[in-house]
């Protein structure tokens, strides 16, 4: 059961635009909505993170947006660069923890930065 | 400060084998999470470990087990290889519980079973 569904699958963006990522979500107990970045040989890494009391949280060129009645959270990057171009996870937990899920993560979306 | 490291990194074994997965995480950090990582079903959790106790564990058959040592170092176990196991196997450790504070993962270790 895939509990957050992420899209695009891929996505190329010519540089200096805006990438946006969409994740949704089913479990309401999820309060907790990590996105990571993961480049190619490497382990993800935490980019950006949002709890639901927020409904916009912003960290530079990123931005997640939180929409907690629709159960949907995004995020945005800004004037997006070539080292931009990875693969981004969202991901969402219960704080409470607990569980056979840990963190559950969306399947990804390849992101390509064109110069 | 060192990160998360992880070995062996590429590992190759055949059907019915055996293999044991190794993380060290980072220094003071008491929780080590595992996720199989593959093209098809992306990130899935394994386990967690937090002070050598196993607190959670995925929905993934018996073959794969773990376990926590006293220093917070972590290896992971599958046995009895089968092909549907080849994936890239991350360790992510944390200062509290993975589910809510930063996971900082390894590189991995790339399992190839023929």
């Amino acid at each position: 059961q895939q509990q957050v569904k992420q899209s695009p699958q891929s996505l190329i963006v010519q540089k200096g635009g805006i990438s946006i990522i969409n994740c949704a979500y089913e479990n309401t107990a999820f309060d907790y909505f990590p996105w990571y970045q993961q480049f190619p040989g490497k382990g993800p890494a935490l980019l950006i993170a949002i709890r639901p009391d927020v409904s916009e949280k912003k960290e530079g060129r990123f931005t997640i947006s939180f929409n907690k009645s629709a159960k949907q959270f995004s995020l945005h990057i800004m004037d997006s660069q070539p080292g931009d171009s990875a693969t981004y996870f969202c991901a969402a937990s219960p704080s409470s923890g607990g569980g056979a899920d840990g963190l559950t993560f969306g399947k990804g979306t390849h992101l390509i930065i064109q110069p | 400060k060192a990160g998360v490291t992880q070995t062996p990194r590429y590992l190759i074994k055949t059907r019915g084998q055996q293999v044991t997965l190794s993380c060290s995480p980072i220094s003071g950090h008491r929780s080590v999470s595992w996720y199989q990582q593959t093209p098809g079903q992306g990130l899935q959790f394994l386990f967690e470990y937090f002070s050598e106790t196993q607190r959670n564990k995925g929905n993934f058959p018996g073959r794969f087990s773990g376990r926590q040592f006293s220093n917070s170092r972590s290896e992971m176990n599958v046995s009895t290889l089968e092909l549907g196991d080849s994936a890239l196997y991350l360790c992510a450790s944390s200062f509290t519980s993975g589910y809510t504070g930063e996971l900082f993962f390894g590189e991995g270790s790339r399992l190839t079973v023929l």
